[in-house]
């Protein structure tokens, strides 16, 4: 099946510093991407769509100059967190929508930041 | 607004059966998810219904009725690690994933 990576998987930093996430289909294309974030013992939250070629698509509430995302080639989209704050810290995870008759979503595998 | 409704938290037996009940209401109806999800990790599909009717795949089916904006996920000869949240998840109109809080299921042995 098709496969999503991403990197790091934990991760832990200074607040103030900023941390990036990468995003890989390794098996197929994705034009879009997305990404999520998810508080403990809740559902995930769909921060913004990711577009190869051009700009993001921000949910309502995220912040697009804390939130950066860059999606450069048809199998990378990176989420970078500017001056990461203790309240940033969350499970980060991305996923990649591919065809399959219908738009299955592969889920990468997450990322948990700690920002102390 | 865009709703999706699933009860929080079920427990169940080991060995036994379990149906998680999924109620939505969004803009337009392009498919029902279901997605399993263990602490900690990422989740990892399970099903998909687009027509009304019953999905069967080994232990686990998933039942739609549109008219009815009704979901279920049936897991049969329930073991151990099927401890984990169940997300029911729709596509709406826009082809965008509205998701449900999950539902959390305990096994008990």
């Amino acid at each position: 099946g098709a496969v999503v990576s991403q990197h790091p998987s934990r991760v832990i930093c200074k607040s103030g510093t900023s941390v990036k996430i990468e995003c890989r289909s390794l098996d197929f294309q994705a034009t879009t991407m997305f990404w999520y974030r998810q508080f403990p013992k809740k559902s995930l939250m769909l921060m913004a769509t990711s577009n190869e070629g051009s700009k993001a698509t921000y949910e309502q509430g995220v912040e697009k100059d804390k939130f950066l995302i860059n999606h450069a080639s048809l199998t990378l989209s990176t989420l970078t967190v500017t001056s990461a704050h203790p309240e940033d810290s969350s499970f980060y995870i991305c996923s990649a929508p591919r065809q399959r008759g219908y738009n299955e979503q592969f889920f990468g595998p997450g990322t948990r930041l700690t920002v102390l | 607004g865009q709703n999706i409704d699933q009860p929080t938290e079920m427990t169940a037996t080991e060995g036994a059966i379990v149906q998680i009940n999924c109620t939505y209401q969004t803009s337009g109806f392009n498919g029902l998810f279901w997605y399993q999800q263990h602490a900690g990790e990422a989740p990892t599909f399970l099903s998909y219904n687009v027509l009304d009717g019953l999905e069967e795949k080994g232990r686990f089916s998933s039942f739609l009725s549109r008219s009815k904006g009704y979901s279920y996920l049936l897991l049969k000869e329930l073991q151990m690690k099927d401890s984990a949240s169940y997300l029911c998840a729709v596509l709406d109109s826009n082809y965008q994933l509205i998701w449900g809080a999950g539902t959390k299921l305990i096994i008990k042995p």
